[in-house]
């Protein structure tokens, strides 16, 4: 089973709103990720968990929380966003460490704000 | 950091003909270089991947190789078909870094019946 999986596949939230995004992988990965994709752009990183503690911080606005409450969780909170937030959110998961790296992506939220 | 750029940025293909995609590097320490496949609408799916002390990898149609001297590798698919038609996105990274992958800006493959 290599499926990372993200809900709810479609969002769309108003600026005063507070949503979660949430993913899921039951693959034993120790890392996971949550990486923001605007159209015809590569996935650009926002945070890296690695062994359930937060590692990278992509200088993302706070607007933006991040939280992995197991191994196999991970939520991101949205309060006040911008229209320019919208975009595909992915989530991906790896081992963490070693030559083991294969990042793996779930299908991703698309996030519209309005 | 690490910086990749990925060439072409468009490309259409007829069935049956081969297609390539060139990514070059510029941290001569990343040593691992993952090719992502990205259907409209969904995420980028893992297709093949190459490690840097092998200089070519095949997986049934799709092949990869590696120039570590000249930091570049590449992507080939042979006999396309139209379901090739994806967003084809390169990567670098050093293995076991936590701080993963850098992408290319991504190659829109056509595939015309």
């Amino acid at each position: 089973d290599t499926e990372v999986t993200q809900t709810p596949k479609h969002l769309v939230m108003g600026m005063t709103n507070k949503k979660s995004l949430k993913c899921e992988q039951h693959m034993g990965h120790r890392a996971m990720y949550w990486y923001k994709q605007k159209a015809k752009k590569p996935p650009e990183l926002m945070f890296v968990y690695s062994y359930e503690k937060l590692s990278i911080n992509e200088s993302v606005p706070s607007r933006f929380s991040p939280e992995c409450p197991n191994s196999s969780l991970l939520n991101l909170h949205l309060h006040a966003l911008q229209p320019e937030d919208s975009a595909l959110y992915l989530c991906a998961s790896s081992q963490g460490r070693g030559l083991n790296t294969e990042a793996f992506f779930g299908q991703g939220t698309r996030l519209t704000v309005v | 950091g690490e910086n990749v750029e990925q060439h072409p940025s468009t490309l259409s293909v007829q069935e049956g003909d081969s297609a390539v995609i060139k990514c070059t590097y510029s941290d001569s320490a990343s040593n691992y270089f993952p090719w992502y496949k990205q259907e409209l609408g969904k995420g980028p799916q893992l297709i093949i991947d190459i490690r840097s002390n092998v200089g070519e990898k095949k997986d049934q149609r799709i092949a990869v190789t590696l120039n570590k001297t000249a930091k570049h590798f590449s992507l080939h698919i042979t006999e396309t078909q139209p379901e090739d038609s994806a967003v084809y996105f390169c990567a670098a990274t050093l293995s076991g870094s936590a701080r993963q992958l850098t992408f290319g800006s991504g190659t829109q493959l056509t595939v015309l019946p």
